[in-house]
């Protein structure tokens, strides 16, 4: 199926740990994001990548480390786990050019105890 | 940055009836998209709009990019179950490199 498919879809953790979630998209989109969806739903844009580029990263502490190995692929990568991060995580793809839509993956719902 | 009002925050129907929801912004925006999300899923799009004062339908769903292009809205018509979920706007500023702004989000109950 073409998607955007991420991994976990479930993430459970410690306080101070370190965790990844994986994002692959087979879109043939060239543009990839990460969202952070908080309990109250709202959507915040974390990053953005275009052709394995960061172009966007909108205030994001630097625990958080987004990594593009290829166009493809864009893993989210977070040290050191706060209560605060708890959260649904969406990844994101997209064509190049403002006017394009995006399409989600599923969510990884991150959960920091 | 831009900043979108969604309304309303939440609604309850009755299954059949019609339902509208609709985003503001004191910006203009160079495009509207309209998407739904549903309980562990991801936003799904719904509809895009390109050019003030396009009016869009998708089956029963109707949206229209406002002609001043600071607003948008979203009709749904004879409402059933399975259009429960939140329902989205966004807009893309048309400033270069600036990410889609997100409404809050609308939450559709449909009573059967």
């Amino acid at each position: 199926d073409t998607a955007v498919s991420q991994t976990p879809k479930y993430l459970v953790t410690q306080m101070g740990n370190d965790k990844s979630i994986k994002c692959e998209q087979n879109l043939g989109h060239d543009t990839m994001y990460w969202y952070k969806q908080d309990s109250k739903k709202f959507l915040k844009i974390m990053f953005s990548y275009n052709n394995k580029e960061l172009i966007i990263n909108e205030t994001v502490p630097n625990r958080f480390s987004p990594k593009s190995p290829d166009k493809a692929h864009l893993n989210l990568h977070i040290n050191s786990l706060e209560l605060g991060d708890s959260a649904v995580y969406f990844c994101a793809s997209s064509q190049p050019g403002l006017n394009s839509p995006l399409h989600f993956g599923n969510g990884t719902r991150l959960t920091v105890t | 940055g831009q900043q979108l009002n969604q309304s309303p925050q939440s609604m309850f129907i009755q299954e059949g009836e019609d339902v509208s929801m609709n985003c503001t912004s004191s910006s203009i925006f160079n495009t509207w998209l309209w998407y739904k999300q549903e309980p562990g899923e991801g936003p799904v799009l719904l509809i895009a709009l390109y050019k003030a004062g396009e009016l869009t339908s998708n089956g029963r769903l109707t949206a229209q990019f406002g002609i001043t292009r600071k607003d948008s809205f979203l009709n749904i018509s004879a409402s059933i179950p399975s259009d429960v979920g939140i329902y989205f706007c966004a807009g893309q500023p048309p400033r270069g490199n600036t990410p889609l702004v997100f409404g809050k989000g609308t939450r559709l109950s449909v009573i059967a």
